[in-house]
């Protein structure tokens, strides 16, 4: 069964670094999201991206955020300068359409840790 | 926005029992209420969903209801067994919106 793969699986890095966090979404999928999830907390949407851009963004997803697709295959969310509350767990989704006929498939996650 | 809101936080039941996950939901535009299981370590796997044009779906012991008048929305599962435990997350969208709106999970146990 077709899958979304996430790496790395965790990352620590220090405050103010630059992280960057991969997902290879479903191969014929069109929409690609990332959500976030503090531990022991709900999972929020942080962006979703369609035809090379972004189509929807939270008020997470300030500056400090960026995504890209820079090859077809991959699809990276990059945090610029990293803060202690960046530190959550990062999924990324892919979906074959979008709204309520896009079943959303989410990968495993990426554990960022920032000190 | 959306806002969702689920309860309980925490469910235990014994194996058997029925278990049931209450959502409610503000933005009277979404139509697409997707229920994920999350095992630990693991991302959301959607389980079940509906959509605004039914008022209830069923798959084997899953079952979710909607009532789009009160903006509310369930989820069923029967003859619960230990590999049911996990934290199950309701959701809501809107038509041709990338965004899903998540509930704060629900930490279902069942007892063997």
């Amino acid at each position: 069964e077709p899958e979304v793969t996430q790496t790395p699986s965790h990352q620590v890095t220090q405050m103010g670094q630059e992280v960057i966090l991969r997902c290879v979404p479903i191969s014929n999928h069109l929409y690609f999201y990332w959500y976030r999830q503090i531990l022991g907390q709900k999972v929020e949407f942080l962006v979703s991206f369609y035809n090379n851009e972004i189509s929807e963004k939270s008020e997470i997803f300030d500056d400090q955020f960026s995504v890209e697709r820079p090859d077809g295959s991959n699809f990276t969310l990059k945090i610029r300068s990293t803060k202690l509350e960046d530190s959550a767990m990062y999924f990324c989704a892919s979906s074959l359409e979008q709204g309520n006929t896009g079943e959303l498939f989410f990968g495993e996650g990426s554990r960022l840790t920032v000190l | 926005g959306e806002n969702v809101e689920q309860h309980p936080s925490t469910l235990s039941v014994q194996e058997g029992d029925s278990a049931v996950i209450k959502c409610t939901y503000s933005d009277s535009a979404s139509n697409y209420f997707p229920w994920y299981k999350q095992e630990l370590g693991k991302g959301p796997q959607l389980i079940i969903d509906i959509r605004s044009n039914v008022g209830e779906k069923k798959d084997q012991r899953i079952a979710v209801t909607l009532n789009k008048t009160a903006k509310h929305f369930s989820l069923h599962i029967t003859e619960t067994q230990p590999e049911d435990s996990a934290v199950y997350f309701c959701a809501a969208s809107r038509a041709n919106a990338g965004k899903s709106t998540f509930g704060d999970g629900t930490t279902l146990t069942v007892k063997p």
